[in-house]
């Protein structure tokens, strides 16, 4: 089964909203990942914690990760209709060189 | 901004034909990544290159074959297309452990 669990699977907040989306993730991990895909694009990295990290900041971008419940979340404040996209998480798991296992992915729609 | 790039962007090619997705970076990484990814769906890795002359299969088994011939060149290969290779195909490059992933903007493939 996939290391990675988003949910909620969808969301759809007003333009001005905070966004929250979770992960969650089975085994030990290097770092977990989040990243964006705009409809038919590859995926842009949003933002990297490191296992011994609990919080990190990023403009409007917040995540945090507590590796005793192995689950994450990532904080968009103040979205915007640009925000709208689908947002994976991934983990590197350790052991795993670098190769990430990716979530399913929440798709966010931000209404104008 | 890419500095990973896909060609083609989409192709649409008949069963039987012998298809090569095409996959470049500038950045001089040394690990390469091959993701399938169904329309809504998570990425599942097919393939991975930890060098020149590195290849190794991803977690979901696919019929394709990867080359690794130069740094910045990571083809991937269908000897034949079938219908069920219909999906979207996408590269992305890493530098060392622990790093993000870069990616491109995909390839389309519809096999008819």
């Amino acid at each position: 089964s996939q290391q990675g669990e988003e949910d909620p699977q969808a969301l759809s907040i007003q333009e001005g909203e905070n966004a929250t989306m979770n992960c969650s993730y089975k085994t030990s991990i290097n770092n977990l990942q989040w990243y964006r895909q705009n409809s038919g694009r590859g995926l842009v990295h949003l933002i990297l914690i490191r296992s011994n990290e609990r919080e990190k900041h990023s403009g409007r971008l917040r995540v945090t990760l507590d590796t005793s419940k192995k689950s994450s979340s990532l904080l968009i404040t103040a979205s915007r209709a640009a925000d709208t996209a689908s947002y994976f998480c991934a983990t590197d798991a350790t052991g795993a060189n670098s190769k990430l296992t990716f979530g399913k992915g929440i798709t966010l729609s931000v209404r104008p | 901004e890419a500095d990973i790039y896909q060609t083609p962007r989409y192709l649409v090619i008949g069963t039987g034909k012998k298809i090569t997705l095409e996959c470049s970076q500038t950045m001089g990484h040394d690990k390469m990544y091959w993701y399938q990814q169904d329309p809504g769906m998570e990425l599942h890795l097919i393939h991975y290159s930890y060098g020149v002359n590195s290849t190794e299969k991803g977690d979901l088994s696919s019929e394709s074959t990867v080359s690794r011939i130069r740094t910045e060149h990571f083809p991937l290969t269908l000897e034949s297309a079938r219908p069920s290779h219909t999906s979207q195909y996408l590269c992305a490059s890493s530098p060392p452990q622990g790093q993000p992933q870069h990616f491109g903007d995909g390839t389309r493939l519809s096999i008819l």
